[in-house]
């Protein structure tokens, strides 16, 4: 089953809103990161929170970690036409042959101009 | 080559027949990836290197192999294609430790 949940799936705001997608995942990891996809393209790196960080923020992002809730979320302020997207969040797992990671499936965002 | 490489980009391919998708990185990244991505369930990982020459099992590693005979390359080899491998697959590299991973433009497969 897969680790990372976001929620919601989809999603539609005004532009100049924020917008705010959670994640949940089920066991313990290192970290956390979050991810975008413009469509029919590959996915794009926006930020790693690491398990013993609560907060990080990167310009107009803004990531939350709860590893008591075992959840996630990121925020985008002032959202723009451009940040029309899916979001996924992916988080790591170790086993007997290494590091890998699992992604959830995803948020779409839609901003309306 | 600046960043990861995928081929083919697309690919029509009748079942039972053998297919393999090439990725390349010139990043030196000690890991590679393969998802695959099918609408609604976002990606899914089908097998993994951490280094040259390791290998590892993802979540849904059936019907796929792979080799990583060196730091640049790690083909991913469909043995006898079925309908069900109808998806878009993407591979990925990371320099290890739980860094981000930087993805390829994927290889959208239709099986017939």
């Amino acid at each position: 089953s897969q680790q990372g949940e976001e929620d919601p799936q989809a999603l539609s705001i005004q532009e100049g809103e924020n917008a705010t997608m959670n994640c949940s995942y089920k066991t313990s990891i290192n970290n956390l990161q979050w991810y975008r996809q413009n469509s029919g393209r590959g996915l794009v790196h926006l930020i790693l929170i690491r398990s013993n960080e609560r907060e990080k923020h990167s310009g107009r992002l803004r990531v939350t970690l709860d590893t008591s809730k075992k959840s996630s979320s990121l925020l985008i302020t002032a959202s723009r036409a451009a940040d029309t997207a899916s979001y996924f969040c992916a988080t790591d797992a170790w086993d007997n042959y290494g590091q890998n990671f699992v992604f959830g499936p995803g948020t779409r965002l839609s901003v309306l101009p | 080559i600046a960043g990861i490489t995928q081929a083919p980009t697309s690919q029509i391919l009748a079942a039972g027949r053998r297919m393999t998708l090439r990725c390349t990185q010139d990043m030196r990244h000690n890991a590679m990836y393969w998802y695959r991505q099918d609408l609604g369930l976002g990606l899914r990982l089908i097998h993994y290197s951490n280094t040259a020459g390791t290998t590892g099992k993802g979540e849904v590693p059936d019907g796929y192999s792979v080799s990583r005979a060196n730091t640049d390359d790690f083909p991913l080899t469909l043995a006898s294609a079925v309908p069900s491998q109808t998806s878009v697959y993407f591979c990925a590299s990371s320099d290890g430790s739980g860094n981000e991973q930087f993805f390829g433009p994927g290889t959208r497969l239709t099986v017939l």
